[in-house]
């Protein structure tokens, strides 16, 4: 089993849409939690961290279900601009061991 | 110049050169790292360097060889790469190797081929 699972897509969807991301992780010592997006041929960028209780940044809202061993993404009234690749990020506190998903594609379109 | 500053952007080199990636950060971070990204994978930890000492070596053959001179630089040096080194090679650094709960900052990374 992978260590950080993600679905690779792509996901579809049509503007104004909401569309989920679910990553699951194999290790429950894991401690911080992100998730980061990448743009074609760019480097990744950090959308956001996702805490215990949830987290919420206008239009994204990230959870984190810690017995489960999964963290979600669930991105409201899509944009073009949302077309992007969804990383999901597990770090492990003093071992200086991060962890990347595979990614997920996103295709927003008109 | 802010954030994590990487060059060069693009690099074409042979099997038999020698080259080197440097990257800088202009955040006060604590930590560096050296990412692997090869097509449809995830990135692949290379190197760590918390406070200039070098903390991680994940299995990264010796043709690789990162040198860290202070914590704001950071380099990659390459020599006798195979055609399966081709990759885009990102730099990144965190405030704290130890304490990563603030993310990583990437560089925009190095497009490498191996001709």
């Amino acid at each position: 089993r992978k260590e950080v699972e993600q679905d690779p897509g792509p996901f579809n969807v049509p503007e104004g849409a909401t569309v989920a991301f679910n990553c699951t992780y194999s290790n429950s010592a894991s401690q911080s939690f992100f998730w980061y997006r990448q743009d074609c041929r760019k480097e990744p960028k950090l959308l956001m961290s996702v805490y215990s209780s949830g987290n919420e940044d206008g239009r994204f809202t990230a959870q984190l279900n810690r017995a489960s061993q999964y963290i979600s993404l669930l991105i409201r009234d899509s944009k073009l601009s949302d077309s992007a690749t969804y990383l999901c990020v597990v770090a492990f506190t003093g071992g200086f061991k991060t962890i990347f998903g595979a990614g997920t594609r996103l295709f927003v379109k008109a | 110049e802010t954030g994590v500053t990487q060059t060069p952007r693009h690099l074409v080199m042979g099997m038999t050169n020698k080259k080197s990636l440097k990257c800088e950060q202009h955040l006060g971070h604590n930590a560096m790292y050296w990412y692997k990204q090869s097509a449809k994978k995830p990135l692949e930890l290379m190197f760590v360097y918390n406070f200039k000492e070098q903390t991680e070596n994940n299995s990264v053959p010796s043709r690789f060889s990162p040198e860290c001179p202070n914590s704001s630089h950071l380099f990659l040096h390459l020599h006798t790469l195979q055609p399966e080194d081709s990759a885009l090679y990102l730099c990144a650094s965190s405030q704290d190797g130890q304490r990563i709960n603030y993310g990583y900052t990437f560089g925009s990374g190095t497009r490498l081929t191996v001709v």
